[in-house]
């Protein structure tokens, strides 16, 4: 699966948008690019996914470049439960079940 | 929907004892996860299951570790001994393979504590 780069953290004021960067310029043609979050003491969420086209959901929107090389998640009106680790995952879609591996992520801290 | 569920939510032991943790996974979905998460390594997958047969151990740290699903709405995940390396919040999460990309949903952890 493709690597992916993420900043370590960000601040984002409530009620703006949020707009979190994701790197994975090794990414394969087949793989999809996903995006969890975790809140404090909570299992991981998932918030969505995409392969090429654009996507959006009741929880955000996904921006992906025509290259494929870097998407964006944005997070349209940002809440303070909006705080949580985002993790951005580039994989492919296995028969035989496909794991998450998951880096670092960005810690997204919403403020008043 | 129940989601996934996990027992127990916190489990406190002491080094050499027997820990199980269990899960069950989200009605009709045919793959199960088992992750550990700790500060130092962060998220990591150890188990998963398609039709309740394990595909993919290779994260399991050691032989103190196993894990079953007898059926399709039930897994454990079983430590014996534990040590105190062994703390972490334990996850199980379920998907249906087959249906689009296969999202996980995670059920909410259960925090091991090894004295």
């Amino acid at each position: 699966d493709a690597k992916t780069t993420q900043p370590t953290s960000m601040d984002c004021a409530e009620g703006r948008a949020a707009n979190l960067p994701c790197n994975h310029s090794t990414i394969s043609g087949n793989e999809y690019v996903y995006w969890y979050r975790q809140i404090h003491s909570q299992g991981p969420q998932y918030i969505i996914h995409g392969l090429k086209n654009n996507e959006t959901n009741e929880m955000a929107s996904l921006i992906i470049t025509e290259d494929r090389k870097s998407s964006t998640l944005i997070l349209p009106h940002a809440t303070l439960r909006d705080t949580a680790v985002y993790y951005c995952i580039v994989r492919v879609h296995r028969a035989a079940g496909n794991k998450l591996t998951f880096g670092g992520g960005t810690r997204v801290l919403v403020k008043p | 929907d129940a989601g996934v569920i996990q027992s127990p939510r916190h489990e406190v032991t002491e080094m050499g004892q027997e820990v199980t943790l269990r899960c069950k996974p989200i009605s009709g979905h045919n793959s199960l996860f088992w992750y550990r998460q700790t500060m130092m390594r962060g998220l990591e997958l150890l188990i998963y299951f398609n039709n309740n047969v394990p595909i993919d151990d290779s994260g399991m740290p050691e032989d103190r570790f196993s894990a079953k699903m007898p059926n399709a709405s039930f897994s454990t995940l079983k430590i014996q001994p534990s040590e105190p390396r062994d703390s972490a919040v334990y996850f199980c999460a379920s998907s249906l393979l087959g249906q689009g990309a296969d999202t996980q949903y995670f059920g909410p952890g259960t925090r091991l504590t090894v004295l």
